[in-house]
């Protein structure tokens, strides 16, 4: 069946490192979104793109949409302890009528 | 402007019972669609609701089922608990019923089954 895969499922970093996510889907997606899931927290939504290549910014957030539309990456430049929390990603199944969901990868700030 | 609001947060049931759980979507929108959150996983869809009726479902048994209320506020039913249901049971709503459109979780309701 249609599958969204995430790596990695943990990366730990100092504060002030970068951090990147990348999820790959087993098929053709028309839009992506990603969610923040803060520990204890619900997911919340981030951004979704739609156009193959497509590249968009929130301050620090960088999310990218690949050009075949099959893969997405979030990389967060300069991490500080407000990003901690597990980055999910999620795409249309082929109904478009639901979501499959990423397992997530959960950034974690070394002390 | 409410969110979408839960209840309750937290529930303790034991193998083999029932159990209710609620949800009320943020203000404007029309789709219920409820998630199975275990610890340390994405979460999985259970089902969506549109015009009170079951529009889509995931792999979840038939233990579980739901409703949707005329003022769009939906219910989660799960049967005969297993260990295995404990998890955190998420609602989100959105605005139609296409993936595309943005969903609001609500802040989840924590099952623990004994």
């Amino acid at each position: 069946g249609q599958q969204v895969m995430q790596i990695p499922q943990y990366q730990h970093v100092q504060e002030g490192e970068d951090f990147t996510t990348y999820c790959n889907s087993s098929t053709t997606l028309s839009n992506i979104q990603w969610y923040k899931q803060r520990p204890g927290g619900h997911p919340v939504f981030l951004i979704q793109l739609v156009k193959s290549g497509e590249v968009k910014k929130q301050k620090r957030l960088t999310f990218q949409f690949g050009e075949a539309k099959k893969n997405s990456s979030l990389h967060i430049t300069a991490t500080q302890t407000t990003d901690v929390g597990t980055y999910f990603c999620a795409g249309p199944a082929d109904s478009n009528y639901q979501l499959i969901w990423g397992a997530g990868t959960k950034l974690i700030i070394k002390p | 402007d409410a969110g979408v609001t839960q209840s309750p947060t937290h529930l303790i049931k034991t193998r083999g019972q029932q159990v209710t759980l609620r949800c009320s979507p943020k203000s404007g929108h029309d789709t219920v669609s409820w998630y199975q959150q275990a610890l340390g996983q994405g979460p999985q869809f259970i089902f969506q609701y549109y015009e009170e009726e079951e529009r889509q479902r995931g792999n979840f048994p038939d233990r579980f089922s739901g409703h949707q209320f005329p003022n769009y506020s939906s219910e989660l039913n799960v049967n005969a608990l297993l260990l295995g249901d404990s998890a955190l049971y998420l609602c989100a709503s959105s605005l139609g019923l296409l993936a595309k459109n943005i969903q609001y979780f609500g802040a989840g309701t924590r099952l623990s089954v004994l």
